[in-house]
């Protein structure tokens, strides 16, 4: 079945300009997950949907990163006057439930690099 | 704040060998899950464990967890080279929190 598709695979900007990572979840999943990989690092959290609500935005860095999944599907996370440190690989993931205690699926994220 | 160390950072085995990471959590954790990522591709769910002192095995892998749920292991017995690639642990910290604590990564070169 499709999994998680993230677009676009890669992201060329300069900084300062404005930048949008799509996220398709998996179809009927209620649970969607960003997060920022650096190279050679774990994954770190950025935000945390159940549906449409936004329950957890603690992990954005700043308030140039914003994320919205407005009918509860689709998610775009926004970045505002991109800066060379924004540069690494964003991952989102979907789960089924919401209890926390379901397999994170991953998409194959999203490259930025900013010149 | 919360974080999940995970050690080694790399490990260099040859095949047939034995490998296990390691990760330690400064707080008491409601679960923990393992994922591996192949080079160049995406972290894929391995298994979960909940309970205190829970044991799980999976063909030749083996994960624990602590009896104070601050630490995990996972072992592989007898590797090979399709076990390549970077095993994460990811903690989670609260009953009410869908926030998950990554750990570092061990990366595992597997020699034939």
């Amino acid at each position: 079945g499709a999994g998680v598709s993230q677009s676009p695979r890669y992201k060329v900007a300069k900084r300062g300009q404005d930048v949008a990572l799509r996220c398709d979840p998996i179809s009927g999943h209620v649970s969607l997950f960003w997060y920022q990989q650096a190279l050679g690092q774990g994954p770190e959290f950025l935000t945390y949907f159940q549906n449409e609500a936004q329950l957890d935005k603690s992990g954005l860095p700043s308030d140039r990163f914003f994320a919205e999944r407005p009918e509860g599907s689709v998610s775009t996370l926004k970045i505002q006057r991109t800066q060379q440190e924004d540069s690494a690989v964003y991952l989102c993931a979907s789960s089924l439930v919401r209890d926390g205690n379901q397999p994170q699926h991953f998409g194959d994220g999203t490259r930025l690099s900013i010149l | 704040g919360q974080q999940v160390m995970q050690i080694p950072q790399y490990q260099h085995v040859q095949e047939g060998e034995d490998f296990t990471t390691y990760c330690n959590s400064s707080t008491t954790l409601s679960n923990i899950q393992w994922y591996k990522q192949r080079p160049g591709g995406h972290p894929v769910f391995l298994i979960q464990l909940v309970k205190s002192g829970e044991v799980k095995k999976q063909k030749r892998l083996t994960f624990q967890f602590g009896e104070a749920k601050k630490n995990s292991s996972l072992h592989i017995t007898a590797t090979q080279t399709t076990d390549v690639g970077t095993y994460f642990c990811a903690g989670r910290g609260g009953y009410n929190f869908n926030k998950f604590y990554f750990g570092s990564g061990t990366k595992l070169n597997v020699k034939p």
